[in-house]
């Protein structure tokens, strides 16, 4: 089965630090990835999405797709305790519709002040 | 402004009576689908639709309907609650080609005592 895998933490960082999250997937054809926070109760919301290899920066955000390797990560800068939340990964996996995201399991942050 | 809304944000009702949640998107996105979450599961999906009159399950679609009658309008119909289906739900929507991930809405927490 085709899968999104990420460590479900929880992953502390000081303020102030990078806050590195990390993902893999299992299926090599995959195409796009996007970056979810969800705060607890909350609906996750759409920070960065990826689909070239490489780094693409917004901000205080890094997202890193290495294809060859199959992982993604998302690098957070200058950690704010308002990051604190969890960080979905989510994949457009080869054979799938265009439309069909692939959830991982979310990876907890808290950033400690 | 943008939006998927869900309906109720809130339910507590009692086992065996039929229950409907509705989801209505204002972007004339093509693609629809509801997810339950589950605390350790992540996101897993019960039921998509791909436009007007085309749906198919998910990977959890035990105990539960959907309907596409209208692009705009994606509810999820329960018709014989049980305490296993006490979670927390959301809808999401998609532009037409998925490039930009999915918007969702706020979520209903549904509780069956």
């Amino acid at each position: 089965q085709k899968e999104v895998e990420q460590n479900s933490g929880p992953l502390s960082v000081p303020e102030g630090a990078i806050a590195s999250l990390n993902c893999t997937y299992s299926d090599r054809g995959s195409q796009s990835f996007f970056w979810y926070r969800q705060y607890s109760g909350k609906s996750p919301e759409l920070i960065m999405f990826i689909y070239s290899n490489g780094d693409k920066e917004d901000g205080r955000f890094t997202a890193q797709l290495n294809k060859a390797s199959q992982y993604v990560s998302l690098l957070i800068r200058d950690s704010q305790p308002s990051d604190s939340a969890t960080y979905l990964c989510a994949g457009v996996l080869s054979g799938a519709g265009s439309y069909q995201l692939t959830f991982g399991k979310g990876t907890k942050l808290s950033v400690i002040p | 402004e943008a939006q998927v809304t869900q309906n109720p944000r809130y339910l507590i009702t009692v086992t065996g009576k039929k229950l409907t949640v509705t989801c209505s998107q204002n972007m004339n996105h093509e693609y629809m689908s509801w997810y339950r979450q589950d605390p350790g599961l992540g996101l897993r999906q019960i039921y998509y639709s791909m436009n007007v009159e085309v749906t198919d399950k998910g990977d959890v679609p035990e105990g539960y309907k959907v309907s596409r009658k209208e692009k705009r309008n994606f509810p999820l119909i329960l018709e014989s609650p049980s305490p296993n289906q006490t979670s927390l739900y959301f809808c999401a929507s998609s532009s037409p080609t998925g490039s930009y991930g999915y918007t969702f809405g706020s979520g209903t927490r549904l509780t069956v005592v």
